[in-house]
């Protein structure tokens, strides 16, 4: 596809299951990122990928929170026993580079209400 | 989409004048700067950026300026249009060390007026 291509788009969980996000970034893209964006605020760094290596998950709020790109590509965000503070959109950026983080491409994100 | 924009500062302008957006960055120690654009239901878009060697970058029809000693970045539109309606975050990092996680700002929501 032409940009990081994030599904599902909107996602509404019971508090207490389990939810897995996928993201697609583009082509031949190095570098992922996953973001954390509550409502009405910027968006929070969450882990990083270099191909499939996993080289910071500082940001994971919790041991509730994984993520995987196991081939270097798609990754996967996981949230286990969901809570209602997870309520948040979730974005996937890549990057051709593994520098500064000027040619970030954001996906449109996916939505996840706990309820 | 839902409006992102709910409790963040913001600010309304009449179509074709000049708009200026703020941002107070927090580490002293970042040396690159970004200003992203957030629509409804879309994710953050580049606008521009600047290094910290810099103290002002333009681009088409934007302009940021940087201030190390206050901290203070400034996103400035020209001849704003309504297409310019969105939420607009200022990023740092620090290309010395984890340079591939950004800090963001809260936000500005922008209103274009017609």
């Amino acid at each position: 596809g032409a940009g990081v291509s994030q599904s599902p788009r909107y996602k509404v969980a019971k508090r207490g299951q389990d939810v897995a996000l996928r993201c697609d970034p583009i082509s031949g893209h190095v570098s992922l990122f996953w973001y954390q964006q509550a409502l009405g605020q910027g968006p929070e760094f969450l882990t990083y990928f270099q191909n499939e290596a996993q080289l910071d998950k500082s940001g994971l709020p919790s041991d509730r929170f994984f993520a995987e790109r196991p081939e270097g590509s798609v990754s996967t965000l996981k949230i286990q026993r969901t809570q209602q503070e997870d309520s948040a959109v979730y974005l996937c950026a890549s990057s051709p580079s593994t520098g500064p983080t000027t040619e970030a491409f954001f996906g449109q994100g996916t939505r996840l209400t706990v309820v | 989409g839902e409006n992102v924009g709910l409790h963040l500062p913001t600010l309304s302008v009449q179509e074709g004048d000049n708009s200026i957006i703020n941002c107070a960055y927090s580490n002293s120690a970042s040396d690159y700067f970004i200003w992203y654009k957030q629509e409804s239901g879309k994710g953050p878009q580049f606008i521009i950026d600047i290094r910290s060697n810099m103290d002002k970058r333009q681009g088409q029809r934007v302009t940021v300026l940087l201030n190390k000693t206050v901290k203070h970045l400034s996103l400035q539109i020209a001849a704003t249009q309504p297409g310019d309606s969105a939420v607009y975050f200022c990023a740092e990092t620090n290309s010395g060390g984890s340079n591939y996680k950004l800090t963001f700002g809260k936000g500005t929501l922008l209103t274009v007026n017609p």
